[in-house]
């Protein structure tokens, strides 16, 4: 089975602070998304990868950058946290479609979260 | 991605089978049918996808209705594990966008009783 392992569970920090969220996956995939869910608005895409060091950004990215140093990590930063980061964040992976650097054929598969608190 | 309308909640007996309907009438002829659920506290988890066929996986089966406006995801045992917020989400394969991210609805909260 695939498994993608985020750092924490659980994350408090203050307002203002440089904070790092850490993705694993385990088995070989191109792509690699971070989103955040927050309740009424569901699921929405920061920053999505397609290889190493490539990156896009999704609907949110403000206030966000990624890494990808290898192809099995992904990373997300917030540059200057503040309190409406507040929210849980889950990190995907998948393989591409054929031909494509999407993702549209196939499953994405979700770590566990890491629910953030910004104080 | 076109819409799907789910209904809010569902409730089901253990060990019994368990149809959850989603309706897309807008789909069009390049969209995947794809279902997701998420347990509490946890990421979300693929359940199973297709795009005209009926499609059986270990964890459950999905039902196309014929002009392909609507879907059914049968769970045949339902176990209290699979107590579940399902969602049923459209990807269009010709979708012109760069991420092919995933954009849930409210889905169906699904109790199991034993």
């Amino acid at each position: 089975d695939v498994k993608v392992t985020q750092s924490s569970r659980y994350l408090v920090k203050r307002t203002g602070e440089k904070v790092f969220l850490e993705c694993v996956q385990d088995m070989d995939h191109e792509n690699m998304f971070w989103y955040r869910q927050d309740p009424g608005l569901g699921l929405r895409l920061i920053y999505f990868s397609y290889d190493v060091k490539m990156k896009e950004k999704g609907d949110i990215p403000e206030g966000y950058s990624v890494s990808r140093e290898k192809k099995e990590r992904f990373s997300l930063i917030l540059e200057s946290a503040s309190t409406n980061q507040t929210s849980m964040y889950l990190c995907a992976s998948s393989l591409r479609d054929r031909g494509s650097t999407l993702t549209i054929n196939q499953p994405q598969h979700f770590g566990d979260g890491t629910r953030l608190s910004i104080l | 991605d076109a819409k799907t309308t789910q209904p809010n909640s569902m409730e089901s007996n253990e060990e019994e089978p368990v149809h959850l309907p989603c309706n897309h009438s807008t789909i069009s002829g390049t969209d995947y049918i794809h279902w997701y659920r998420q347990l509490p506290s946890q990421g979300p988890e693929y359940v199973i996808h297709g795009l005209t066929s009926n499609v059986n996986n270990r964890m459950a089966s999905l039902a196309i209705a014929e002009d392909r406006k609507s879907s059914t995801l049968i769970l045949h045992r339902a176990t209290l594990r699979d107590a579940a917020v399902y969602y049923c989400i459209l990807r269009d394969s010709n979708y012109g966008g760069s991420q092919g991210n995933l954009i849930f609805g409210k889905g169906t909260k699904l109790s199991v009783k034993p």
